[in-house]
């Protein structure tokens, strides 16, 4: 059963980069799946940041395009989500996700999230 | 940018059935999806492509879809139902958006 866990570094600064990993277990991130980032800020709705395929392809939220980078990691049986130039906007909890083979909406598992506070 | 467009909330009684709609341009030619998302978790997905439901999820949740409004309708609400629900779908370029979510209300 596939478990997906997202790690990051919990407080960024304002204008700093953020970096987050999804560690995936129990199955291969190189399988035919494409895999999602969805956040939420603190008592709002969900966003969905972007999604990969282990081919190298990229879908992103066009609000966030110039900021956001989802890349793979192989070795590590993991992808991550880069985000440049943030702000207090960007204070969420950030989930992965992989997303169905047949329902591209589907997204299923999740991994639990992690809380990312933008703060000096 | 594409907006999927919910109300903010629905109220109904233990037993009755409960209707979240989902506005948006693009529905007549996409698919909707729906999640539930109880506090402090993931959300769940209870609907997918309008109206198909994942093993797992009870029969009360149904959904359909005409024009370009898309219907989450739980039917015999139950307090254990009383969270949020979010609808789920692309815009005209494929790129997913989440409508703003709905808090259901059950007492």
């Amino acid at each position: 059963q596939v478990q997906l866990q997202e790690s990051g570094p919990g407080l960024v600064k304002p204008s700093g980069t953020l970096s987050l990993t999804c560690a995936v277990s129990g199955g291969s991130i190189s399988s035919s799946y494409w895999w999602s980032w969805v956040r939420q800020s603190p008592g709002k709705g969900l966003e969905w940041i972007g999604e990969m395929h282990h081919g190298g392809s990229t879908n992103y939220n066009p609000s966030l395009k110039s900021r956001v980078t989802i890349s793979v990691d192989k070795s590590k049986n993991q992808f991550s989500l880069k985000m440049t130039s943030v702000t207090a906007a960007d204070t969420a909890i950030y989930y992965c996700a992989r997303v169905h083979f047949w329902h591209r909406g589907w997204l299923d598992p999740w991994g639990q999230g992690t809380l990312l506070t933008v703060s000096s | 940018s594409y907006e999927l467009t919910q109300p903010p909330s629905v109220s109904v009684s233990p037993g009755q059935t409960a209707r979240i709609t989902c506005s948006g341009d693009t529905l007549p030619r996409k698919f909707s999806y729906w999640y539930q998302q109880k506090s402090g978790q993931a959300p769940v997905l209870v609907i997918y492509e309008d109206s198909k439901r994942p093993s797992g999820i009870p029969e009360r949740f149904s959904g359909s879809s005409s024009g370009t409004m898309a219907t989450l309708t739980i039917s015999g609400a139950q307090v254990d139902d009383e969270t949020d629900y979010y609808c789920y779908s692309t815009d005209s370029n494929d790129n997913w958006v989440f409508g703003g979510g709905t808090k259901l209300t059950v007492l």
